[in-house]
């Protein structure tokens, strides 16, 4: 498996202002990350996938200029949330991607915006 | 369109008793399969997985596979009231090896043991 460090747990902004979450591979050097959103009583909903040293692949219907995903090294993805809004408030979660087909997730970072 | 479905539940049980959770798929390509614990405000953690047809225990835990009829179930044998939470089924059309970036989860059932 893997071993994923997600910071913060928990983050309360302000409408308009921008939050930065890290999601850090301990143990595994992560060509790939996976950003996942979920909403109460939702299932969890594949954002992007975050390519080290290249462009994030987005999923249809998440805007790439409100959720900034940089991938800079092979521990470390962030995905920003651009002027945030109340609707934007959610669990977020990254997974590294490895060889096995089952995600290995970070602790997740619950955001929300008043 | 990959479709998981579950039962949100709540599914209640006697503790001791035998909790049965189902989830079926839409994509008969579907692969891998896999079992997450969600307890509430935390990230899913992996109970277990299964590539082929039939059963899989591990514990008080016994996946069962029907690829045929697109179905997929897990047992909790002896329940305890620390199992309470969210289940979520996770579906994968790649094969063991083949990576995650073909996973596609369920809503989850919510289930709880009555102590």
């Amino acid at each position: 498996g893997a071993v994923v460090s997600q910071h913060p747990s928990r983050v309360i902004c302000k409408s308009g202002t921008s939050v930065k979450i890290e999601c850090r591979s301990l143990d595994f050097q992560a060509t790939t990350m996976f950003w996942y959103r979920q909403f109460p009583k939702q299932s969890l909903m594949l954002m992007a996938t975050s390519n080290e040293g290249s462009k994030a692949t987005y999923e249809q219907g998440v805007e790439k200029d409100k959720f900034l995903i940089n991938h800079a090294s092979l521990t470390l993805s962030t995905l920003t949330v651009t002027s945030a809004h109340p609707e934007d408030s959610s669990f977020y979660i990254c997974s590294v991607g490895t060889d096995h087909t089952e995600a290995f997730f970070g602790q997740g970072t619950r955001l929300t915006v008043v | 369109q990959k479709e998981v479905e579950q039962n949100s539940g709540p599914l209640s049980v006697p503790e001791g008793a035998i909790a049965s959770l189902n989830c079926t798929y839409s994509d008969r390509g579907s692969q891998s399969f896999f079992w997450y614990r969600q307890y509430s405000g935390k990230s899913p953690e992996l109970i277990m997985f299964i590539y082929s047809n039939g059963d899989k225990e591990d514990g008080r835990f016994t996946a069962q596979l029907n690829k045929a009829s697109q179905y997929v179930s897990l047992l909790i044998r002896d329940s305890q009231p620390s199992d309470s939470a969210t289940y979520l089924c996770a579906v994968n059309i790649n094969p063991p090896g083949g990576g995650a970036d073909g996973l596609t989860f369920g809503k989850g059932t919510h289930l709880i043991i009555q102590p």
